[in-house]
Order: C-alpha cells, then sequence, then structure tokens
C-alpha cells in the first residue's frame, strides 16, 4: 500500500520568506514516482514538480526546489521567496509503476503568505 | 477548451437523493479516474477506466457509488441514496495513455471538481 504523510498543516509565512513542507512516503514497489500538487482557492489541482524514484538529483525550477532523499523515504518542497499568490494547499503524492498510476496523496499543508 | 470539465460545480442533495455527477476528459484520453477529496482531507482514488473499461473500483466506498464510461470518453459518477457523509469535492482526471505505455509516468490531468454537499 502507499501512504503520504505531510506533518503540518497550516503554515503561514511573511511575504519574501523562504517555505519548506515536509513529505514522508511509504511504498514498497522499487519503482515509484513522486509529485507536488498545489490547490488554489478554485478548487482545481495544478501540478507543479515530478520526481521518479530512480533519480534523487535535487533540482531547482524557478523559486521551487525539492530534496528527495531515498535514505528516509523523504521528498521536501521549498518555495524560496514566496509570494501572495502562493497562498493554497500543497499536497505530496506518491504513484507506484504498477497498475493503473492511481495517486495516494497526504492531507495536504495549508500555506498563508502574508503580505 | 482542452481540459478536463466537470458538471455541475457545485450540487446540493438531500440526503436519500441520487446525484450524477459528469466529467468531460481532455479529448482522446485514455485513462480517467476519479478521486474524492473531504473537506480538510487530500484526495482518495475512487475508480479508474482505461477507455470504456472499468478496471478498478477498488476506491469506491460502498455499492451506493456506481461509475460508467460508456463510450470511452464522458464518465458519469453515480451516488444512490446519497448521505451527509457523501459531502465531498469528486475530482475527475485523465491522462492520454494507459499506464506504462510510453515507459513513463503518464501525467494526469485535474478538472476543477465537484462539490457535493448532502443536507
Amino acid at each position: 500500500a502507499q501512504k503520504v504523510t505531510q506533518a503540518q498543516t497550516e503554515i503561514s509565512v511573511v511575504e519574501k520568506e523562504d517555505v519548506t513542507l515536509d513529505c514522508v512516503y511509504e511504498t514498497r514497489d522499487t519503482t515509484y514516482y513522486l509529485f507536488w500538487y498545489k490547490q488554489p482557492p478554485s478548487g482545481e489541482l495544478v501540478f507543479l514538480i515530478r520526481r521518479n524514484s530512480f533519480d534523487e538529483q535535487n533540482e531547482i525550477s524557478g523559486r521551487y526546489s525539492w530534496n528527495f532523499q531515498k535514505s528516509t523515504s523523504s521528498f521536501n518542497f521549498t518555495i524560496t521567496a514566496s509570494q501572495v499568490v502562493d497562498s493554497a494547499v500543497y499536497f505530496c503524492a506518491l504513484s507506484g509503476d504498477y497498475g493503473n498510476n492511481r495517486l495516494a496523496f497526504g492531507k495536504g499543508n495549508q500555506v498563508v503568505v502574508i503580505p | 477548451g482542452a481540459g478536463v470539465s466537470q458538471s455541475p460545480r457545485y450540487k446540493v442533495a438531500k440526503r436519500g437523493q441520487d446525484v450524477a455527477l459528469r466529467c468531460d476528459p481532455i479529448s482522446g484520453h485514455v485513462s480517467l479516474f476519479w478521486y474524492q477529496q473531504a473537506l480538510g482531507q487530500g484526495p482518495e482514488f475512487l475508480t479508474y477506466f482505461q477507455n470504456e473499461a472499468q478496471l478498478d473500483k477498488s476506491g469506491l466506498p460502498s455499492d451506493r457509488f456506481f461509475a460508467e464510461r460508456p463510450e470511452g470518453s464522458v464518465s458519469t459518477l453515480k451516488i444512490q441514496r446519497t448521505q451527509q457523509e457523501d459531502s465531498a469535492v469528486y475530482l475527475c482526471a485523465s491522462s492520454l495513455l494507459p499506464p506504462g505505455t510510453s515507459g513513463s509516468y503518464n501525467e494526469q490531468f485535474f478538472g476543477p471538481g465537484t462539490r457535493l454537499t448532502v443536507l
């Protein structure tokens, strides 16, 4: 079974501060994919990033960066220099490379960026 | 539009009523998923279609939930005799190819969801 844990529920930051969201996952699959999605108040899930399990290289994409550590089953996500438009709920998700690629989501982190 | 659309966006039902939620996936997308998102929670998988075939319905919470995709495009999620615990946002997602086709993950594109409130 796939399981994703996001410990923090609501995080408030002042604009231009960095914010890091923690994600810990469980899976028995040897190949899997990890994601971060953003859900603004409009409700639509917006895909942000994806990593596969055999590539632990950490990257930066604009103001987003991620830290994938297979040894600790963690996939943390950082928004640098936060902006008010970053206020949303952020979900970490996991999909195994089997069956139908169904996504298992964490409970989400509510990020509030204060101007 | 080019994205996944869902209708209605909002639905209020009295307990015991039947409801039908519609999903229009991106044209040509083979795979279609339904997820249920309770308030304050992450989405949870309900069911999966590959074309018109429902290949996985392991996430449907009870036999009151039924989904179909008869022509392999539009899908309908039906909930019979709604109960208050059915109140949630129902999300539909589609992806272009069946899983494993291209050797890499096939992106799921999500619709805006239908918010169901059962009174």
